[in-house]
C-alpha cells in the first residue's frame, strides 16, 4: 500500500475559494513534500516541510505537518484557474517497502479550480 | 539550466519491440531516479542511481526491464521486450535522495 494517501480523491472549486487538500502517513518521515502535476506534465516540487515543523508558508500555500496523527494538509488560498492540476504528497521512506530512504507519493488529489 | 531532459517524449511501438527512453539530468545532481505513472498504480519508483551506480533497483518490475548510467549526465532505461501492460508515462528526476527531486516532461509510452 502507498506511504503517503491524498484525501479527497478529486477536488472542485470556483476560482476565489480556498482548496484543502489533506495527506496521511504511516511511517515516521524526515520530512514531507507536495508536489503539483499539470495534465500531460512532470511533477514540479511545492514545498518541503520537516518533521520538526508544524507549519510553513509559500505565497498562497500553507502546509502543515501532525507528525503525532501523521497527516500534512496543503491549503491554497485565493484559488485561481490556473491552479487545477494534481496534487502529491511525498514522503521519505525509511525502512518501508524496499525503498529506504527513496520518496514515496500518494496517488494525489485532483484539483479542479471553474473560473 | 534547461531542467531535466527526456526522449522521446511520445513512443508508440508494437509488442515484442525493444523501447529505450533516455534522460539527462540536472547537472550536478548526484541522484537519478525513474518512475512510471498509470492510472492504476500512481507514480512507482523503478530504479534510482547515486553518482552513476545503481542503488536500488526493487522496483523494477521485471527482467525485461533495465537500466544504465553511463556518466553523470545520462542514463537509459530500456524494455526489451515490451508488452502492451508496459504502456505509461515514464519519468526520470534528479535531486537529492528525500529532498527536491526534479521531474522530466515525460516519455508517453503505448505498446500495441
Amino acid at each position: 500500500s502507498q506511504q503517503g494517501e491524498e484525501d479527497p480523491q478529486a477536488l472542485s472549486i470556483q476560482e476565489g475559494e480556498n482548496a484543502t487538500m489533506n495527506c496521511s502517513y504511516k511511517t515516521s518521515i524526515n520530512n514531507l513534500q507536495w508536489y503539483r502535476q499539470n495534465s500531460g506534465r512532470g511533477l514540479v516540487h511545492l514545498i518541503l516541510i520537516r518533521s520538526n515543523e508544524r507549519e510553513k508558508h509559500s505565497g498562497r500555500l500553507r502546509v502543515t505537518l501532525d507528525t503525532s496523527k501523521k497527516s500534512s494538509s496543503l491549503l491554497i488560498t485565493a484559488s485561481r484557474a490556473a491552479d487545477t492540476a494534481s496534487y502529491f504528497c511525498a514522503t521519505d521512506s525509511m525502512n518501508y517497502g524496499g525503498s529506504q530512504g527513496n520518496l514515496i507519493f500518494g496517488k494525489g488529489t485532483k484539483l479542479s479550480v471553474k473560473p | 539550466d534547461a531542467g531535466v531532459i527526456q526522449s522521446p517524449r511520445h513512443e508508440v511501438t508494437e509488442m515484442g519491440q525493444e523501447v529505450t527512453l533516455r534522460c539527462k539530468p540536472i547537472s550536478g545532481h548526484d541522484y537519478l531516479f525513474w518512475y512510471r505513472q498509470t492510472m492504476m498504480r500512481g507514480l512507482e519508483l523503478l530504479i534510482y542511481f547515486n553518482n552513476n551506480v545503481p542503488i536500488d533497483d526493487s522496483g523494477m518490475p521485471e527482467d525485461r526491464f533495465s537500466a544504465k548510467m553511463p556518466n553523470a549526465s545520462f542514463s537509459t532505461l530500456k524494455i526489451q521486450p515490451s508488452e502492451p501492460r508496459d504502456s505509461a508515462v515514464y519519468f526520470c528526476a534528479s535531486g537529492d535522495l528525500q529532498e527536491t527531486q526534479y521531474f522530466g516532461p515525460g516519455t508517453r509510452l503505448l505498446v500495441l
